[in-house]
């Protein structure tokens, strides 16, 4: 069954450090998500992509985050300047023409 | 507005019984309903999902009863499993944007 991939399954950052996140979608699908979860809560959208640029984005998805699709498969999440409280699990997703949302496992993200 | 409520916050069941998870909202441009099962360290997995024109959707031992009017939905998980013990999260989307409700943790003891 196709599923969506993300890289790193953790990673520890400095405080104030730039991070990327890398995800490939299921490869027919048309749209692209970044949510997160702060431990123990709620998964939270953060920004929708789709055919090249942001459709929609959240309060939380600042200027110091941003998504890029690079090439053809891959979907990339940059927070330039980490917070610490930007510790949370990052899901990456993406959807077809249809509605199901499907989740990666995600990418834990620690700052220190 | 934008706001799913979600209930309980955590559910212990016997092996067997049955699983009743409540979720209510108010946006009526939502049009889609999913389920999402979560496990420990894992991502949300699509469960089940439901459409408003539709009152009650069956997948297995899984069941959406949907009331539109109402603003409220609920899953039933029929003879509970200790596998199936995960967090749930009721979900609506509207633009393919999803709202999440903050889950339930669903403990089916053997």
């Amino acid at each position: 069954e196709p599923e969506v991939t993300q890289t790193p399954s953790h990673q520890v950052t400095q405080m104030g450090q730039e991070v990327i996140l890398r995800c490939v979608p299921i490869s027919n699908h048309l749209y692209f998500y970044w949510y997160r979860q702060i431990l123990g809560q709620k998964v939270e959208f953060l920004v929708s992509f789709y055919n090249n640029e942001i459709s929609e984005k959240s309060e939380i998805f600042d200027d110091q985050f941003s998504v890029e699709r690079p090439d053809g498969s891959n979907f990339t999440l940059k927070i330039r300047s980490t917070k610490l409280e930007d510790s949370a699990m990052y899901f990456c997703a993406s959807s077809g023409s249809g509605n199901t949302i499907y989740f990666g496992e995600g990418s834990w993200l620690t700052v220190v | 507005q934008q706001q799913v409520k979600q209930s309980p916050q955590s559910l212990i069941v016997q092996k067997g019984g049955i699983s009743i998870i409540n979720c209510a909202y108010e946006n009526t441009a939502f049009d889609y309903f999913p389920w999402y099962q979560q496990f420990p360290g894992k991502g949300p997995a699509l469960l089940i999902a439901i459409r408003p024109d539709v009152s009650e959707k069956k997948e297995g031992r899984f069941t959406i009863s949907f009331n539109k009017s109402a603003k409220q939905f609920s899953l039933h998980i029929m003879d509970s499993q200790p596998g199936d013990s995960a967090t749930y999260f009721c979900a609506a989307s509207v633009n393919y944007k999803l709202t999440f409700g903050k889950g339930t943790l669903l403990t089916v003891n053997p």
